[in-house]
């Protein structure tokens, strides 16, 4: 399945945090959201053939990468405390509706 | 208006009830309609999807989509304490999309 690292993390307001993904099997699309508390997930990017092939309305300081691979990682500069929330990865076999999600890093911004 | 509306609930039945959940939507461009089950802490978890309108049945799970009302449902039979979590649903225009776009969530709770 799909896995990411960390699982939780602390960050100060200002900082910079780096979440990683890797994608299931097979799956060569690679899809980061943000689910804040209560919230339903907002997408943020999505990075197929290590390119980003869709962005959603999130500012240039959420930027991503993915790799040969296929893993991937999410970027934020300059943390604000509304940054705080579920990050979570999804994976897809090329740019699909049919998306498998990880289990999500929980970011906390203080 | 959000373009995907979820009553949040939250949603508490009686084991081996019949459970009701719905979103409504405003884009008539959406083919694609998923259902997500989320456990507290967890990633969302993909249960069915349903291309356009029509009816879907995967087990205790029958998921119904109303493209005329802009109107989806998903029904769980038979409903165990083990189907408590958070029920999203979520949805895209294309078949090679990228973003889904989520409603709320539902909380479901089912007592034993």
């Amino acid at each position: 399945g799909v896995t990411q690292s960390p699982t939780h993390l602390i960050k100060t307001r200002g900082q910079q945090v780096t979440l990683r993904c890797s994608s299931q099997s097979g799956h060569n699309t690679v899809s980061w959201y943000q689910q804040a508390l209560g919230q339903g997930p907002q997408f943020i990017f999505q990075y197929y053939r290590e390119e980003e092939n869709g962005r959603g309305n999130f500012p240039p300081r959420f930027s991503g990468l993915q790799f040969p691979n296929d893993s991937s990682e999410l970027n934020v500069n300059a943390l604000e405390l509304d940054d705080s929330a579920l990050y979570l990865c999804a994976s897809s076999r090329g740019p699909s509706y049919e998306q498998y999600f990880g289990p999500g890093t929980r970011l906390t911004v203080t | 208006q959000k373009e995907v509306e979820q009553d949040p609930g939250p949603l508490s039945v009686p084991e081996g009830a019949i459970v009701s959940l719905n979103c409504t939507y405003s884009n008539s461009a959406f083919q694609y309609f998923m259902w997500y089950r989320q456990y507290s802490r967890k990633g969302p978890e993909l249960l069915m999807y349903t291309y356009s309108s029509g009816n879907k049945e995967d087990g205790r799970f029958t998921a119904q989509v109303d493209k005329s009302s802009k109107y989806i449902s998903l029904f769980i039979r038979d409903s165990q304490p083990s189907d408590s979590a958070t029920y999203l649903c979520a949805m895209i225009a294309n078949q090679a999309g990228t973003a889904l776009i989520f409603g709320k969530g539902t909380t479901l709770s089912v007592s034993s």
